[in-house]
């Protein structure tokens, strides 16, 4: 299978520790989004790789949020400290780099913190 | 940014089409129009887009208002696998960041 993987699928932590996500998009695809879904709501933008170089992050992603893509591959989205609020489900897309970007998403980390 | 209004729910008989409206008053010249649908339990999925010209792709077809200001998503032939949430989206930026709203639920019966 050669679309967005991202690991684990689902988290289940308690409040106040820190929580790690991968997202691994199709290769050669140089753009790659995190976003944020919570229930009976659409997703909600947080924020935007091109490359290895982060262009842009929601006012939605506080301090406790971090997202890295070393190398521009892989990428890893850490919430710090976590709250019951950060609850939701998160999701990676990706994109290659042409006029249009149809984004290509993965399947979700379901984060449930107690 | 421009935003969309999409009907809560919308509801079909197997086999039959389904039309999908979507209001979007203040798009400008530039935004695309974006339709992504979610089935239950995967994340989004790309349908269908648009500029100006009405569009159609094996997933769909898009009629786009002559002022732009509305858009249908058709399905021709509604089938259960179709029961999704589909999204109408404004494209409002170059590198393609997606501002989804609350989509409209299509339930396919039977």
């Amino acid at each position: 299978d050669t679309g967005v993987s991202q690991d684990p699928r689902h988290k289940i932590t308690k409040r106040g520790q820190n929580v790690t996500f991968r997202c691994d998009p199709i290769s050669e695809h140089n753009r790659l989004y995190w976003y944020r879904q919570t229930l009976g709501q659409g997703p909600e933008f947080l924020t935007y790789f091109q490359n290895e170089a982060q262009l842009e992050k929601s006012r939605l992603l506080s301090d406790r949020f971090s997202a890295e893509r070393p190398k521009g591959s892989f990428s890893t989205l850490e919430i710090q400290r976590t709250e019951q609020g950060d609850s939701a489900m998160y999701l990676c897309a990706s994109s290659p780099e042409t006029v249009y970007n149809e984004q290509f998403f993965g399947p979700g980390t379901r984060l449930t913190v107690l | 940014d421009a935003k969309t209004t999409q009907p809560n729910s919308m509801e079909s008989n197997e086999e039959e089409p389904v039309h999908l409206p979507c209001n979007h008053s203040t798009i400008s010249g530039t935004d695309y129009i974006h339709w992504y649908r979610q089935l239950p339990s995967q994340g989004p999925e790309y349908v269908i887009h648009g500029l100006t010209s009405n569009v159609n792709n094996r997933m769909a077809s898009l009629a786009i208002a002559e002022d732009r200001k509305s858009s249908t998503l058709i399905l021709h032939r509604a089938t259960l696998r179709d029961a999704a949430v589909y999204y109408c989206i404004l494209g409002t930026d170059s590198w393609g960041k997606l501002q989804f709203g609350a989509g409209t639920q299509v339930v396919v019966t039977p």
